[in-house]
């Protein structure tokens, strides 16, 4: 089965902690994606790679950073967290040829900052 | 990304069709209509996807306007475990795009 695991499923942290969320697909794609899920809000995406060590802002960059050092995996982190970044983030997959559209998600990992 | 509009929420009876609408009035002519849903608590998942020829798999069925400026996922018998939110969004089907999430419609099945 192809996959994309996040490291944490959930996770409290303290305002001002760096934090850092792990994601890994088996599926060699190029394209990785962050979102985070806020109630009434949908899904914003936050940054995607297309490619290692390429990272694009998406639509709500701000109080994030992310590092694609290696194909499999992207990592998004959070400087200092703010309890305005306790959302449920989720990463997702693409290639980039065929079937670029069609992207595959991790289960989501829910933080909470306090 | 082309922008698309759904209804906020629909119900459903068990064992009935559910036609969940989309429009996209600005698709381009390359872009794709793809559909995904998410059941509580958990990430989103691909549903099915079309140019202008209607799809059909084991999940839903895709029905696209012969403009594409709407599309209509249809599940044929909807069952309980099918109360989600259902996300339409268009893109192209190769190369590097962001894909846009609007806030999808949420499928109430109910018995």
């Amino acid at each position: 089965d192809v996959k994309v695991t996040q490291s944490s499923r959930y996770l409290v942290k303290r305002t001002g902690e760096k934090v850092f969320l792990e994601c890994v697909q088996d599926m060699d794609h190029e394209n990785m994606f962050w979102y985070r899920q806020d109630p009434g809000l949908g899904l914003r995406l936050i940054y995607f790679s297309y490619d290692v060590k390429m990272k694009e802002k998406g639509d709500i960059p701000e109080g994030y950073s992310v590092s694609r050092e290696k194909k499999e995996r992207f990592s998004l982190i959070l400087e200092s967290a703010s309890t305005n970044q306790t959302s449920m983030y989720l990463c997702a997959s693409t290639p980039r040829l065929a079937g670029a559209g069609e992207l595959f998600f991790g289960e989501g990992s829910r933080l909470t900052v306090l | 990304d082309a922008k698309t509009t759904q209804p906020p929420s629909m119900d459903c009876a068990e064992g009935r069709a559910a036609n969940l609408p989309c429009n996209h009035s600005t698709i381009s002519g390359n872009e794709y209509v793809y559909w995904y849903r998410q059941i509580h608590s958990q990430g989103p998942q691909y549903i099915i996807h079309g140019l202008k020829n209607n799809e059909t798999n084991e999940m839903a069925s895709l029905i696209i306007t012969e403009d594409r400026k709407s599309s209509t996922l249809i599940l044929p018998h909807a069952t309980l475990r099918d109360t989600a939110v259902y996300y339409c969004i268009v893109r192209l089907n190769t190369g590097f795009q962001k894909l846009v999430f609007g806030t999808g419609t949420r499928l109430l099945v109910s018995p």
